[in-house]
């Protein structure tokens, strides 16, 4: 297995360009989520998903967008970056029982620059 | 505001002693609490968790202890070791309601000192 895997590892964009967080899990996870993690701030939720077809949003949704085609994918799109995005950025998933997630597994993740 | 505080962003701790990690929160409908350990460039890992139905939990080394009418839990490590050096992360959730958002705290950043 080679749990969540997330591409690209690091990423320098302009302000304005967009472009798409890569995620992947292999252990059939229902559940699925994108972080952020800013100095002193924890980690952030931006969108989670339980299924495909189905997301939500998170705390910190604007300026993101995400879509879930499959159970292994959850792609985060950046529309518009802006500095302000400047973070890492993890993804994580879990298995669920009755529709309650436990604990995540999370990604290596990617940290992005915004200039 | 935050609804889930660590309010010591970093802790040292001699190799052997106990560490002990604290975390508040102000939610009282969060039901599920869970402890993360993060080293540098690389993503969290689970540790270890609680539910609100229990005031302790314990997974070798490491021990949560959950205090509802308080609204604080904490981590026990004993004893330290050197490779437990990492930031931790506690995070809270309403499992109750399903699929509900998971709350992480800011983290605290423990060195174990050799």
């Amino acid at each position: 297995n080679a749990g969540v895997t997330q591409t690209p590892k690091f990423q320098v964009l302009k302000t304005g360009q967009s472009m798409t967080l890569q995620c992947a899990q292999d252990m059939n996870h229902e559940y699925m989520s994108w972080y952020r993690q800013d100095p002193g701030m924890g980690l952030r939720l931006i969108h989670y998903s339980v299924g495909a077809g189905i997301t939500d949003q998170g705390e910190v949704p604007n300026g993101y967008n995400v879509s879930r085609s499959t159970t292994e994918d959850f792609p985060l799109r950046l529309l518009s970056a802006a500095p302000s995005q400047t973070s890492v950025y993890f993804c994580a998933s879990s298995y669920s029982i009755r529709r309650y997630a436990y604990e995540q597994y999370f990604g290596p993740g990617t940290r992005l620059t915004v200039t | 505001d935050q609804q889930v505080k660590q309010n010591s962003p970093s802790l040292s701790v001699q190799e052997g002693r106990i560490s002990i990690l604290n975390c508040d929160y102000t939610n009282s409908m969060f039901d599920y609490f869970l402890w993360y350990k993060k080293y540098p460039a690389e993503g969290p890992t689970f540790l270890i968790s609680i539910s609100s139905i229990k005031d302790k939990n314990e997974d070798g080394r490491f021990t949560v202890f959950l205090n509802k009418s308080a609204k604080h839990l904490s981590l026990h490590i004993v004893p330290s070791q050197p490779g437990d050096s990492a930031v931790y992360f506690c995070a809270a959730q309403r499992r109750e309601t399903s699929y509900d958002k998971v709350i992480f705290g800011p983290g605290t950043s423990l060195s174990v000192i050799p």
